[in-house]
Order: C-alpha cells, then structure tokens, then sequence
C-alpha cells in the first residue's frame, strides 16, 4: 500500500478561521486528490493535483483551495471555515490514471 | 446528469452469499472500482472492471454489463470482518477521469 499520511487526524476549529490540512506520500505518485465524506452521500472530489503546482477544482470547491509544491505534499485550505466544512476529509492518490487509488486516513474536521 | 446509485444497507448471515448492486448513469465510461470501507477508517481497493464479464478474486468477484450500466459485488463464506460499507465507483472520461462514487452500501453480517 502507498505510505500516505494525513494531519491532524482531528481538528476542531471555530466559523471563520482558516484551516489546513496536510497530505504527505512516500510513493512518488503523480496524482493527489482531496475528498470529503458525508453521510447519504458518496465521495466528493474537492480539488485534485496531476503534478508539482498542477491542480484544477472538482465538484465541490467553493471555499477550499489547494496548493502542490512538492510531489509527495498536498495541502488543503480552508480559508474560513463554515459549519458546513465539517466533514470527514480523505486524501487520495495515484500512480496513473487507469490505476486504484490509495486512501489516507481520514481528517475528521468539527466547525463550531 | 452523473448518478451512481447502490442500496443503503443491506443485511446478511455469517457463512452465506451476498450480491451488493450498482447501477451508473455518467456522461462516459472508462472502468468501473469497488473498494471496502471499515468504519472509521479509509476505502481500499476491492477490484476493477473495465470490460464486461465477471472477475474472481477470492471470496469477492466483481461482475460488469456495460450496456446495462450496471455491476455488482459479490461475496462468498461471508465473515464477520465482511461487515463493512462497500463503495462503487465509475471513472469518467468526460470528468477528467475522474471517480464518480456512489453513496456505499452498509452490509451488516449477523451471525
């Protein structure tokens, strides 16, 4: 399995503070995804990185942004957060497009 | 529109058999996942499918009908430890091939 860690692990934080969150991999895989999970829904892409300073905005990204300045770190941001950023966040990557992704742990992330 | 959709939840016995559907309805198609997810804890890779047929791998087998849009997963000798949300994923190329997921199926094994 690919070495992807994920930090904090559990955040609680107040409506209106930014928020990041961090991804490192071991693996040297070219594609970084952030997701979040919520109940009755299935994974939603929030932002996702096909190289170093290469990203582009999936289906959720109002509110969140995201930086890659190096192949094994991406970081995602909450520039100030809402009740409705709490979640839990999934990291994912990938070596090539037609490949299995591999999870990080999860961030589970309370806005109070 | 992008739509997965799986049942909720589904509950089984120790040592039987059971079938989890998906159906998809995406703009296109370029490969079918299912991953395993425990509670608490991150999805990992079940199996893939990209042409139609079934695909065996253990106790798990993964059947594909691209022209139904549809799939299931299928596990045998069900364990306890089977106990678990089950994810079906499409990926899109019309999405940057990206994953499309549906909301899981819990299956809860009794005993």
């Amino acid at each position: 399995d690919a070495g992807i860690t994920q930090s904090p692990r559990h955040k609680v934080t107040e409506t209106g503070t930014p928020v990041t969150l961090r991804c490192h991999q071991t693996e040297n895989h070219r594609y970084m995804y952030w997701y979040r999970q919520d109940p009755g829904h299935g994974l939603r892409l929030i932002h996702y990185s096909y190289g170093v300073k290469d990203t582009d905005k999936g289906e959720v990204s109002d509110g969140y942004s995201v930086s890659r300045s190096k192949t094994e770190d991406f970081l995602l941001t909450l520039e100030s957060a809402t009740s409705s950023q709490t979640s839990v966040y999934f990291c994912a990557t990938r070596d090539r497009e037609n490949t299995e992704a591999f999870f990080g742990q999860g961030t589970r992330l309370t806005v109070v | 529109g992008q739509n997965i959709d799986q049942p909720t939840e589904m509950t089984a016995t120790e040592g039987a058999i059971v079938q989890i559907n998906c159906t998809y309805q995406t703009s296109g198609f370029n490969g079918l996942f299912w991953y395993q997810q425990h509670a608490g804890e991150a999805p990992t890779f079940l199996s893939y499918n990209v042409l139609d047929g079934l695909e065996e791998k253990g106790r798990f087998s993964s059947f594909l009908s691209r022209s139904k849009g549809y799939s299931y997963l299928l596990l045998k000798e069900l364990q306890m430890k089977d106990s678990a949300s089950y994810l079906c994923a499409v990926r899109d190329p019309t999405s940057n091939y990206q994953l499309i997921w549906g909301a899981g199926t819990k299956l809860i094994i009794k005993p």
